[in-house]
């Protein structure tokens, strides 16, 4: 089945203890996005991907890492998390650049306290 | 501020009911896509629509797009109980944003049985 998983589905953690959240498709996509889900706010992006190696920062990149070392992976870094990274994390992907609709993963729930 | 915006931000209708949401935005697209959001889930892509497209159908879905007026709607038709969720509009910018999404913060749409 063509999906995008992300691991885990839900995380409480500490402020500053580092973290990481995976994505995963099999579907062979170039294309690979984070996205934060805040309540006022809707999607916004943290970093995209367009290839392996290739990363570039979206609308609120601050405080995340990702790396893009395989087609399929596309993991998401907290170095040191803070209470307002607090939020709904989806990963997506694409088969490619332009006019291309994004599969979606079921998201992961983050909260730091 | 976010590119897309979508009006109303809560819908109550009956079954069996149309419902019809709205999506401005400020800058040219590439393309416009719908996408629904089930209550903390994933979001589900629905439509895409191009640039040089005035309205599309998929199913009961109707979407429009009007670049003159930089809006779009999403029509559905004989609404049903499933269609309760979160309905997005999302602009592809095209080259210029590195083909990126940016969503709006989304319709909640309530049918009631």
């Amino acid at each position: 089945e063509a999906q995008v998983t992300q691991n885990p589905r839900y995380l409480i953690t500490v402020t500053g203890k580092k973290l990481t959240v995976t994505c995963s498709q099999n579907m062979n996509h170039e294309y690979m996005s984070w996205y934060r889900q805040d309540p006022g706010l809707g999607l916004r992006q943290i970093y995209y991907s367009m290839n392996v190696e290739v990363t570039d920062k979206g609308d609120v990149p601050e405080g995340y890492k990702v790396s893009r070392k395989e087609k399929r992976n596309f993991p998401l870094i907290l170095e040191s998390p803070s209470p307002n990274q607090t939020s709904l994390y989806f990963c997506a992907s694409s088969p490619g650049l332009f006019t291309y609709e994004q599969y979606f993963g079921p998201g992961t729930r983050l909260t730091v306290t | 501020s976010q590119q897309g915006e979508e009006d109303p931000q809560a819908l109550s209708i009956q079954e069996g009911e149309n419902a019809t949401m709205n999506c401005s935005y400020k800058t040219s697209i590439n393309n416009l896509q719908w996408y629904r959001q089930n209550s903390g889930r994933g979001l589900v892509h629905l439509i895409l629509i191009r640039s040089n497209e005035r309205e599309k159908h998929s199913g009961r879905l109707r979407v429009t797009l009007d670049t003159s007026k930089k809006s779009s709607s999403l029509l559905i038709t004989a609404s049903r109980a499933a269609d309760t969720a979160s309905y997005f509009c999302a602009t592809d910018l095209g080259e210029t944003s590195g083909s990126r999404l940016t969503f709006g913060e989304g319709t909640q749409l309530t049918v009631n049985p």
